[in-house]
């Protein structure tokens, strides 16, 4: 059964910080990997899907890795903004479901 | 080294009275941090903070408050506590910045309601 796993649950940085946001999973039998975005009592917005054949997938000041073998992904934030602040989740597409991680909300002071 | 201390390790209650679980951490770390653990769900946020006097909510925040009024200290409070609120309740504190998120936990407190 896969398990996906998001620490920390919650995270508050300084702006202007770089900072990484963990996600692992139990199985590495993946489609694909995706990590999203969701702001307080909307709904989720897709920041980057990385196949299972790939490493990395970069958009902006995001970068997000895969490490199938070590059942690893981190979501990368290069100087982080106020406007980053929200809850991430990351999904393992798996078995022709997506399992998602608890998230971690971010919060970014200025 | 770091500590984190919570108010009582055991802690019996009756249905309906009010109940404040107290941490305190002694390494001015910026956030704190309320979970309850129960068996096969795992660790789930019920608040945090940040700041003094700042809170968000977490996933499971409903019956629940919390008050920060000086840096050391985090409370979580029961209004009315019921027995689906029997728990393990782990407080945790944190540094902020370059990433760093480690946290460090307290013993917790095992809250049953009766």
């Amino acid at each position: 059964k896969q398990e996906v796993t998001q620490i920390p649950a919650a995270l508050s940085v300084p702006e202007g910080e770089n900072l990484v946001l963990n996600c692992s999973f139990t199985d590495s039998a993946i489609y694909n990997l995706q990590w999203f975005r969701q702001d307080p009592g909307k709904g989720l917005t897709s920041l980057l899907l990385i196949q299972s054949s790939q490493r990395e997938q970069t958009s902006g000041r995001l970068n997000a890795s895969l490490d199938k073998s070590s059942g690893r992904s981190t979501l990368y934030i290069a100087a982080s903004q106020p406007g980053d602040s929200a809850t991430y989740l990351c999904a393992v597409a798996s078995n022709y479901q997506l399992i998602w991680g608890a998230g971690t909300k971010l919060i970014i002071k200025p | 080294d770091v500590k984190v201390t919570q108010s009582s390790r055991y802690l019996v209650k009756r249905t309906g009275e009010k109940v404040f679980l107290e941490c305190v951490q002694d390494m001015d770390h910026e956030n704190m941090f309320w979970y309850r653990q129960d068996p096969g769900l795992g660790l789930r946020l019920i608040y945090f903070s940040y700041d003094v006097k700042m809170k968000e909510k977490g996933d499971i925040p409903e019956g629940y408050s919390v008050s920060r009024e000086k840096k050391e200290r985090f409370s979580l409070i029961l209004e009315s506590a019921s027995t689906n609120q029997t728990s393990m309740y782990l407080c945790a504190s944190s540094l902020i910045g370059q990433g760093s998120y480690e946290q460090y936990f307290g013993p917790g407190t095992r809250l049953t309601v009766t």
